[in-house]
């Protein structure tokens, strides 16, 4: 069993929907949770992060941890096709840890 | 500034060839990173660097190596090209601070065929 669980999709909605992307984890010291998006042939590139439990919210996205789930989202609320994309969770176990334990990435579609 | 640069961003090699991919970041980043990235496995660690003239084994490091002579630069080497490395390979870099996660800033990507 893989120590990030991502469903790589795709996941297809219409333009201004609520979209939900998840990741669950077995290591129960994960404490720094990131969101990476990745454009078609380009690299990933960090959208947000939250630390330990709890929500973050930036614009159109809110992050959310559940440690006792063990369960991470991120919501995008007025999905627009720019939104398109592969969104990728990431995890470490303390600030110091440069290594990062990453899901598979979900392919997100907005249709127009 | 440029960021992470990856040189080249295709290649297309015969089993047993060798080759040298290249990356650069202007950012004076500490830590560099080698990934591959294939469907449905997300990205594989391969080595990484915390510093000038170290490196370190990551998740997949067989049938690579690496050098990291100056701070900037980071070289992944393929002695003996395999179908399995078939692969995107990404370049990443980053730096430590306080109170925050290692943010990790990527490259474009190289796309390496082995036939």
């Amino acid at each position: 069993q893989k120590e990030v669980e991502q469903d790589p999709g795709p996941l297809s909605v219409p333009e201004g929907a609520i979209v939900s992307l998840n990741c669950t984890y077995s290591n129960s010291a994960f404490q720094y949770f990131m969101w990476y998006r990745q454009y078609s042939r380009k690299g990933p590139e960090l959208l947000m992060y939250t630390y330990s439990s709890g929500n973050k919210e930036d614009g159109r996205f809110t992050a959310q941890v559940d440690k006792s789930s063990k369960y991470i989202s991120l919501f995008i609320r007025d999905s627009q096709p720019s939104d398109s994309a592969t969104y990728l969770c990431a995890m470490s176990v303390t600030v110091s840890n440069y290594q990062l334990i990453w899901g598979a990435g979900t392919k997100l579609i907005i249709k127009p | 500034n440029a960021g992470v640069t990856q040189t080249p961003k295709f290649r297309v090699l015969k089993t047993g060839q060798s080759m040298t991919l290249l990356c650069a970041q202007d950012m004076n980043h500490e830590y560099m990173y080698w990934y591959r990235q294939d469907p449905g496995m997300g990205l594989r660690l391969i080595h990484y660097s915390v510093g000038e003239g170290t490196t370190a084994k990551g998740e997949v490091p067989d049938g690579y190596n690496v050098s990291r002579l100056k701070k900037q630069n980071f070289l992944l080497g393929l002695e003996s090209a395999a179908p399995s490395q078939t692969s995107v390979y990404f370049c990443a870099s980053s730096y430590s601070k306080r109170g925050g996660p290692i943010e990790q800033f990527f490259g474009p990507g190289t796309r390496l065929t082995v036939l």
